[in-house]
């Protein structure tokens, strides 16, 4: 079936340093997608979508690039900060809001 | 405005027994979809409601899993009969009417089945 994978299960990095968390999706009809946060005990937290139309979106700290040519979807954080620990999900939608949700990546930043 | 709110953030149920967990959208907003997380693992479409309607149900298990929207009041996931494996944390999105706008969370019910 269709799905929204992840190639790193764990990432860790120093403060400071850019953070790249990637994802692979298969599903080439999908309108848009997303990327969430959830830190523990907390639902899904949005922090930046892209249309299938766009190869590049930047937000606050964040960039997201989509490359529909192999389906990968990439969420890049700038100077990652300890409250960037967190998990992170990609997740594709189309039509109305029923998302599919990767495994998602746990981001550890160390001081 | 408030938030997404789920009511209660937990629940503990003995096998058998039935859950019942609420949401409340944030204001102004009518659609509704309900997902499941189990540990470590990302989140699962289960269905999605307007006002008195069931839209898409398609991620509800066939059994003992139901779900409504009324007109007044929050939307309830009831779990009849509960087992071991409905242990997960349920969440809520709530959205405005319109496509692909952005889907707001809720904190999520942790239930508990002992």
């Amino acid at each position: 079936g269709e799905s929204v994978g992840l190639h790193l299960p764990t990432l860790s990095v120093q403060e400071g340093d850019n953070s790249i968390i990637n994802c692979a999706y298969s599903n080439s009809a999908s309108d848009y997608f997303i990327w969430y946060k959830q830190e523990s005990g907390k639902g899904p937290q949005f922090i930046i979508d892209i249309r299938s139309n766009m190869d590049k979106r930047q937000g606050q700290r964040v960039t997201v690039l989509l490359n529909k040519t192999v389906k990968h979807l990439s969420l890049q954080i700038a100077a990652t900060q300890p409250g960037d620990s967190a998990v992170y999900f990609c997740a594709e939608g189309g039509g109305y809001n029923k998302l599919i949700f990767g495994a998602g990546t746990r981001l550890a930043v160390h001081p | 405005n408030a938030g997404v709110m789920q009511n209660p953030r937990h629940l503990v149920r003995r096998r058998g027994q039935e859950a019942r967990l609420r949401c409340s959208p944030m204001k102004g907003h009518s659609h509704v979809y309900w997902y499941r997380q189990l540990p470590e693992e990302g989140l699962k479409f289960m269905v999605y409601l307007q006002k008195e309607n069931i839209i898409d149900e398609s991620g509800m298990p066939k059994e003992r899993f139901s779900a409504e929207f009324p007109k007044e009041g929050p939307s309830i996931l009831r779990i009849q009969q509960v087992v071991r494996g409905d242990s997960a944390a349920y969440f809520c999105a709530s959205s405005p009417p319109g496509q692909g706008t952005e889907a707001f969370f809720g904190q999520g019910t942790r239930l508990t089945v002992v």
